[in-house]
Order: structure tokens, then C-alpha cells, then sequence
């Protein structure tokens, strides 16, 4: 079947410790995204890649950082310079249409605490 | 002016009967527009997309759309305790040039028994 895996489901991090979450994808997507969501409030873009070896900040970036190696996968670092990494992340994809009507889908997330 | 903006609720409806949930968005060039459902603990999940003016029908959803208001709804006919969850709106706003969706906040339903 094809879809996005995230993981870990749960992560925690120690005071100090850069971690980094996965994102897989078997769509042959070749737009994949990173958001933060915290509790009852809406999604947060971190950084998003249109295409393999690029990608943007989005309106969140500062603390976290993204490679993009290859098509299938963007994982997402979190960084100590994340002072306050507690929250829901979110990967997605899509495809490419350059004309912005292609909708993304989810993984399943990662929730990310600090010890 | 927010650029997606939603009522964030709590929106509370009984079992049965209609429930409209509103949208509204800054770019009047805007084209491509998507429902979320996303139940509490779990990731968002698409319900909907719509392109032109007018309504789409999905099932019990229906998606409207109205370009010269900038509005989008969603309308969920014969509500079910299953349909209890947060909703997000997403637009594909032109104004940047990518492929990025922006999201609204989400509206919590709460469909009474």
C-alpha cells in the first residue's frame, strides 16, 4: 500500500540533544512538508521541498533543519537551538502539478517531548 | 486579516441534522481548495477538494465554493458522533508561487447523540 511513515510515534528529548524525526514516502511524491501543530492550534510550516536536493524555509524554521537526498525521504532535525521542540509533527507530500491543485496527505505524526 | 481564517468552535451540532462549517481566504486569485478532518490525537485526513464555484458532492459532504465572496464551506448532512472531530480548511494561495497549501486554525465539531 502506499502511503507516508513517520517514526518514531513518540520521541523525547534531553536538555541540549539534536534529534531527528523520519519521513518516508512510497507516492512517488515529489513535494513533501513538515509541520509543527501544538495543542488546539493549526498547522505551523516548517520547511518544505518541491524537489529532490532543495528546499525552503518555511514560517517556522529557526531550530530545526531538513536534507532532501533523496525522492522518498525528508527527515527533520530538531536542533538544541529549539527552545521550547514539544509538539505534534506532521510530514506530508504531494505531487507536482506546478499549478497548486494537488492536495497533500499525511502520516500518521510524531510527538515529540522533552525530558 | 488572517490569510485562511475559520471560527475555531466548539461547533456544536445534533445527531441528525446539518452541520456547516465556514472559510473564509485573502488571495482572490486563489483556485485549489481542501478539507481536512482531523480527529483529536491523529493526523489530518482529506475529505474534500474543490476547484470551481458551485458545490461538489461527496456522500453525506458537500464542499461549496464562492470565489467572489472568497468563501468556502462544508456541509455534513445526517451528522454521526463519528463526524466529531476538528476541520481544516486549506487554500492554495497564488501569492507564492509554490506548491504550498496554507491552513486555517480548524473548527472543532461536536456532534451531539
Amino acid at each position: 500500500d502506499g502511503g507516508i511513515t513517520q517514526s518514531p510515534k513518540y520521541l523525547f528529548r534531553k536538555e541540549g540533544q539534536n534529534v531527528t524525526l523520519s519521513c518516508e514516502q512510497n507516492l512517488n511524491h515529489d513535494a513533501m512538508y513538515w509541520y509543527r501543530q501544538d495543542p488546539g492550534q493549526g498547522l505551523r510550516l516548517i520547511y518544505y521541498s518541491q524537489i529532490v536536493n532543495d528546499f525552503q524555509k518555511g514560517d517556522i524554521a529557526e531550530g530545526y533543519s531538513v536534507s532532501r537526498e533523496k525522492k522518498e525521504s525528508f527527515p527533520l532535525t530538531v536542533t538544541s537551538a529549539q527552545k521550547n521542540p514539544t509538539a505534534f509533527y506532521l510530514c506530508a507530500s504531494s505531487r507536482n502539478s506546478g499549478t497548486g491543485d494537488q492536495p497533500q496527505h499525511f502520516g500518521d505524526g510524531t510527538r515529540l517531548s522533552i525530558l | 486579516q488572517k490569510e485562511v481564517e475559520q471560527n475555531s468552535g466548539p461547533l456544536s451540532v445534533p445527531e441528525g441534522a446539518i452541520a456547516s462549517l465556514n472559510c473564509t481566504y485573502s488571495d482572490r486569485g486563489s483556485q485549489s481548495f481542501f478539507w481536512y478532518r482531523q480527529y483529536s490525537g491523529k493526523s489530518p485526513e482529506l475529505i474534500m477538494s474543490i476547484y470551481s464555484n458551485g458545490d461538489k458532492e461527496d456522500g453525506r459532504f458537500t464542499a461549496q465554493l464562492n470565489k467572489a465572496s472568497q468563501y468556502v464551506s462544508l456541509l455534513i448532512r445526517d451528522s454521526q458522533p463519528s463526524d466529531s472531530a476538528t476541520y481544516l480548511c486549506a487554500a492554495h494561495l497564488t501569492n507564492f508561487g509554490n506548491e504550498k497549501l496554507t491552513f486555517g486554525t480548524g473548527t472543532r465539531l461536536t456532534i451531539i447523540p
